[in-house]
């Protein structure tokens, strides 16, 4: 089956270092979907991608779908203590109107740390 | 706008019963899902329902598994019996049909322990 490598599993960073984290598949995307989770809580989704060479920001988060449709990164500017949780990525294949439409594939997380 | 909603929240119960998970999807959306979280497989797609109708059980591990949703506000995820290695948190999540973007949203999980 489709399978996600995220990079890096974990990061430990000082309070205001940028974060860089990316995943890579063997398949191509169509859409890109990047979430947070905190302890003991579900994963937000913070910020989507649908085109190929896209670049989106959600405050100090910046993502980008690669040009390849098998890639994806995301950067973490000025990091703060509230930063800290897991991060995923996930990748959709079909289309509307396929039939696997709603399925997505998730990348194994990067946990990362912030030390004020 | 109430996100998507689980319950129980927190779930103990010992090898061999029936357990019983709940979700409320968001208002609106079409599609319902149910993953599993481990530490050593991560998030796994269980099933995902369109519209009420089950599209896709792939991800169902075992015939103890089943999984309902008898109208558009509501679904439930029973295991029967339940075993320790059912262990793992459970989350619901939801969207809705758009030709033009795809999000989908978690629900705060029940976090299961099978004794």
């Amino acid at each position: 089956g489709q399978q996600l490598n995220q990079s890096p599993q974990s990061m430990f960073i000082q309070e205001g270092e940028d974060v860089s984290m990316n995943c890579t598949s063997s398949s191509i995307f169509n859409t890109w979907l990047w979430y947070k989770q905190d302890p003991g809580e579900g994963p937000v989704l913070l910020i989507a991608l649908y085109k190929a060479g896209e670049l989106t920001s959600n405050g100090r988060l910046t993502a980008q779908f690669g040009i390849t449709r098998k890639d994806s990164f995301l950067n973490i500017s000025a990091s703060i203590p509230s930063d800290v949780g897991i991060y995923f990525c996930a990748g959709r294949t079909a289309n509307a109107g396929g039939t696997s439409y709603g399925k997505l594939t998730f990348g194994q997380g990067t946990i990362l740390t912030v030390h004020p | 706008d109430a996100g998507v909603i689980q319950s129980p929240r927190h779930e103990v119960t010992e090898m061999g019963q029936e357990v019983t998970l709940r979700c409320k999807p968001i208002s609106g959306h079409d599609y319902l899902f149910w993953y599993r979280q481990t530490m050593m497989r991560g998030l796994e797609l269980l099933i995902y329902f369109n519209n009420n109708v089950p599209i896709d059980d792939s991800g169902m591990p075992e015939d103890r598994f089943s999984a309902k949703m008898p109208n558009a506000s509501f679904s439930t995820l029973k295991i029967q019996p339940s075993e320790p290695r059912d262990s793992a948190v459970y989350f619901c999540a939801s969207s809705f049909f758009s030709y033009s973007s795809y999000e989908q949203y978690f629900g705060p999980g029940t976090r299961l322990t099978v004794t």
